[in-house]
């Protein structure tokens, strides 16, 4: 199985900060990678798909970039409604496997 | 905009089998477009896919998972289910049934997940 190594497991930072969650795979995997937004007690939302597209209707703070192995999660001005978890997934082969997650904090 | 919701008891002894069921409603799952998942979370944890289920009633399943595992649909009530046997207190967590959109290049496909089901708590006990 394709490891998702994510960093850091958990941020904390004060509105309108830049943010930055990256997750590595154990090998390559072009641009297939989503991210994911978990606030608690609720399932998880798609925020952007293969790497850089932004989900329709999620704010355009929001912004994916990388490929090959390393990937990144922006939120360029962090709000008080950002404050969740974060998942990478790829999707690149079978089966698919999450990252352990980074939980963002408001400070 | 396509709804998705679990349903299947939340208590299950040990040793015995999980079943549960997500109704699909705004859409349908005849579309070719699309796979079913199930996705569990064990508490306080990451995700882990389970597994999903095509129209043509083709499916895949977690290696991990496979030898318990049974992936089904109704497409006459536009439903998919799941079933794992012989379960343990490992298998406690919470399952999600989700829409997988397919994203094929050549003879792979790279799905993403939109949209989750709510989520069901699943707690294997005597």
């Amino acid at each position: 199985d394709i490891q998702m190594t994510q960093s850091p497991s958990s941020l904390s930072a004060s509105v309108g900060d830049r943010v930055t969650i990256t997750c590595r795979a154990s090998l390559r995997i072009i641009t297939y990678v989503n991210w994911y937004q978990q606030k608690p007690g609720k399932a998880p939302k798609l925020l952007i798909y293969t790497a850089s597209n932004l989900q329709s209707g999620v704010p355009s703070r929001f912004s994916g970039s990388g490929s090959g192995t390393d990937f990144t999660l922006t939120i360029s001005s962090l709000q008080p409604e950002d404050s969740a978890t974060y998942f990478c997934q790829q999707s690149y082969s079978n089966p698919v496997t999450f990252g352990g997650g980074t939980k963002v904090e408001i400070k | 905009q396509v709804q998705l919701q679990e349903s299947g008891p939340g208590l299950v002894k040990p040793s015995q089998t999980l079943s549960l069921t997500c109704s699909v409603s705004g859409g349908s799952i005849s579309s070719g477009a699309y796979y079913w998942s199930w996705i569990r979370q064990h508490p306080g944890k990451g995700l882990e896919w389970i597994g999903h289920i095509y129209y043509d009633g083709s499916n895949y399943y977690n290696p991990s998972l496979k030898s318990r595992l049974t992936i089904s649909a109704d497409m006459s009530q536009n439903q998919f289910s799941l079933k794992l046997t012989s379960v343990t207190a490992a298998d406690t967590a919470v399952y999600y049934c989700a829409r997988s959109v397919r994203f094929c290049r050549g003879n792979s496909c790279h799905p993403w997940i939109d949209p989750w089901g709510q989520g069901i708590l699943v707690t294997v006990s005597s």
